[in-house]
């Protein structure tokens, strides 16, 4: 069974301050996706990395994968009260089974943002 | 573009009846669906992957006989929680892998919300 593990669980910081989530496993990912979730909605995606050592930037918000492909971090700077919510980190993979391909993506349990104002 | 769309985006019924909820991607085909549960503040817990034409596969745990799946089109599956509990009462987001990119990136429903009596 893969794990991933994402810490930390619960954060709460002022407008203006940065932050970084982590998402570590001891597991090897073909890809690491990072989700966006409002209360009462859909997660919406944020950024896929396939590859090791993988950097992207989307706005204030700057993802890395490990070199490993084992963890991944978001950084985000000078945090705004619109990026509360509950962030998700995903790794994908493709497990061979009996039956052929048997992809799916092992979620962290997630990061609740509260940005005050 | 990889728009999914959830029907109904909430439902509430009595206990012992059946509940269908329909996942879409309408404008891209999806050969792999994947139905989640998530509890208030959690995570997302993978039920069942979904594919166009054969049969579910569950996870460890998941009763096949009260949760069922049938992808019956590249663009449609839908998931009949049968002989529903107040346990069931939960939050339902599906996904869907986009058939024509080589990619793990799924696209989330905005949710169903259950309400079981």
């Amino acid at each position: 069974t893969q794990l991933l593990e994402q810490s930390p669980q619960f954060l709460s910081i002022q407008e203006g301050e940065n932050l970084t989530v982590y998402c570590n496993s001891s597991s090897v990912f073909s890809s690491l996706q990072w989700y966006r979730q409002e209360p009462g909605e859909g997660p919406v995606l944020l950024v896929t990395v396939v590859t090791g050592g993988e950097v992207k930037k989307l706005k204030r918000l700057t993802f890395q994968f490990g070199d490993a492909r084992k963890d991944s971090s978001l950084h985000i700077t000078a945090a705004q009260p619109g990026d509360t919510g509950l962030y998700l980190c995903a790794g994908g993979s493709d497990l061979l089974s009996s039956g052929g391909s048997n992809y799916k993506l092992t979620f962290g349990k997630g990061t609740l943002l509260t940005v005050n104002p | 573009g990889a728009v999914v769309s959830q029907h109904p985006s909430w439902v509430i019924c009595k206990s012992g009846t059946s509940v269908k909820i329909e996942c879409r991607s309408l404008d891209f085909q999806a050969t792999t669906m994947f139905w989640y549960r998530q509890f208030p503040k959690q995570s997302l817990m993978l039920m069942a992957t979904s594919n166009e034409g054969s049969k579910a596969t569950y996870e460890q745990g998941v009763e096949k006989d009260k949760f069922l799946i049938n992808h019956a089109s590249l663009t449609l599956s839908t998931l009949t929680v049968t002989s529903a509990h107040p346990e069931d009462s939960s939050f339902y987001i599906c996904s869907a892998k986009h058939t024509g990119k080589n990619t793990d990136t799924q696209y989330f429903g905005p949710g169903t919300r259950l309400t079981v009596l």
